[in-house]
């Protein structure tokens, strides 16, 4: 059985950037894409981009292009998204989610991170 | 991108009754009348969403059977054949055709 622990509830101020862990275990890490969604009251669910992370190759939707970053370490079965230059409206909950078949839907999901940004 | 607009954005029903929410795309999510690449999902309050659907009908691992699937093309349904007081939820489709987009969920009161 599959699962993604996603790292604590942070709070940061505008213009600085914040990483956001995701450890998976249960599954072999390397075998499943890990994408990573966004969920706020105005916007809803926004699908933030994937990560392989086996080769480490990644993809992010274009209005996230530029300011977001995925990595991995295999080593601890982890993957990591980094938002830089943030903003009050990207205050939110992050999730990663595993994509449960290649090109298919998310059957694993992390807890969420909460994201507040404020001065 | 592609667009994927559900209805009603939300619906009180009563136990026991059907509740059928709506989803409809901008595009075809069906490869050649075989594979549909849309899927549904329960969020709880707190909880991250839960795969309910997948494949347009296919229901995940030990998802309730009142819970169903159908459409094709640009047009999906998802219905609760009898709703339970823990179907009330906030539901989204999911297209993933091209890259991934969700609908803007659908609020189930009893």
């Amino acid at each position: 059985q599959g699962q993604l622990v996603q790292s604590g509830a942070v709070m940061k101020k505008p213009g600085t950037p914040v990483a956001v862990s995701c450890a998976s275990s249960g599954y072999i890490f390397t075998d499943f894409y890990l994408h990573w969604v966004r969920q706020t009251p105005r916007r809803g669910l926004e699908w933030v981009g994937w990560i392989n992370p086996a080769t480490g190759d990644t993809m992010y939707a274009h209005q996230f292009a530029g300011w977001v970053t995925f990595t991995r370490d295999t080593s601890i079965k982890t993957a990591y998204m980094k938002l830089t230059r943030l903003t009050s409206d990207d205050s939110g909950i992050y999730y990663c989610a595993r994509e449960g078949e290649s090109w298919g839907p998310f059957d694993y999901w992390g807890q969420g991170t909460p994201v507040t940004v404020s001065s | 991108d592609i667009v994927v607009t559900q209805s009603p954005e939300s619906l009180a029903v009563s136990l026991g009754e059907r509740a059928v929410i709506s989803c409809r795309s901008s595009q075809s999510l069906t490869w050649k009348s075989k594979k549909h690449y849309l899927a549904w999902y329960q969020q709880k309050p707190g909880q991250p969403p839960k795969l309910l659907i997948y494949g347009a009908s296919i229901r995940g691992f030990g998802v309730p059977g009142r819970f169903s699937g159908s459409g094709s093309e640009t047009y999906f349904t998802l219905t609760i054949s009898s709703v339970q007081a823990e179907d009330v939820a906030t539901y989204y489709c999911q297209q993933y055709y091209d890259v991934r987009t969700f609908g803007q969920g659908t609020k189930v009161e009893i």
